[in-house]
């Protein structure tokens, strides 16, 4: 079966902080993986999706990026964190099939102070 | 941005009853999608229609399409305290999904 997983589970951080944060899944091949922010009591916001190795597509301008090292690995980093760039990161998973149905991770609580 | 947009923003309602949450849309979609999630987890996926389908059940969910009125509807019968949760209504827009602002709902037990 498939498990995807995220780490850290919480960060805090200083503004201006740089950020790594990590997403790695299990028991699929060439998935295609998701980078999305959560507000509190919002819906989501998607910063960046993958299909392959090394292709990037970026939703939205910002000071945060995104990495594909490994078919399985998802990376999303930022060299200066900013106030505004608190929130919840989740990362995500599909198969990249016909309906597209999305798989969580339990996601990243970052909180910029 | 945000393609669907749920209705109410929150809803609380008595364990037994049932809750009724909508989602409306704004162009043609693949499919149409309802995920759940509790609070400080991730998503998890409920049930998906497609673009062509106008009903569908699983368990104690049921889920409608109206596609002329571009708009959804997720019922949940005869509710539980476990269902408190915040629902999400995404539309696929080919390799990616686009999600509402979502429900935020309590059942009181």
């Amino acid at each position: 079966s498939q498990t995807i997983h995220q780490w850290p589970a919480t960060l805090v951080q200083p503004v201006g902080s740089p950020l790594s944060l990590e997403c790695t899944v299990e028991g699929t091949s060439n998935p295609n993986l998701y980078w999305y922010r959560q507000a509190a009591g919002r819906g989501l916001q998607l910063l960046f999706y993958s299909v392959g190795i090394g292709q990037i597509s970026s939703e939205v301008p910002q000071n945060l990026s995104a990495s594909r090292p490994q078919d399985r690995q998802f990376i999303l980093s930022s060299k200066k964190l900013l106030l505004s760039d608190s929130g919840f990161y989740l990362c995500a998973w599909s198969s990249g099939l016909a309906d597209n149905e999305q798989f969580f991770g339990p996601g990243t609580r970052l909180t910029v102070l | 941005s945000q393609q669907g947009e749920e209705d109410p923003q929150a809803l609380s309602i008595q364990e037994g009853e049932n809750a009724t949450m909508n989602c409306s849309y704004k162009t043609s979609i693949n499919n149409l999608q309802w995920y759940r999630q509790n609070s400080g987890r991730g998503l998890v996926h409920l049930i998906l229609i497609r673009s062509n389908e106008r009903e569908k059940h699983s368990g104690r969910l049921r889920v409608t399409l109206d596609t002329s009125k571009k708009s959804s509807s997720l019922l949940i019968t005869a509710s539980r305290a476990a269902d408190t949760a915040s629902y999400f209504c995404a539309t696929d827009e080919g390799n990616k999904l686009v999600f509402g602002a979502g429900t935020i709902l309590r059942v009181k037990s």
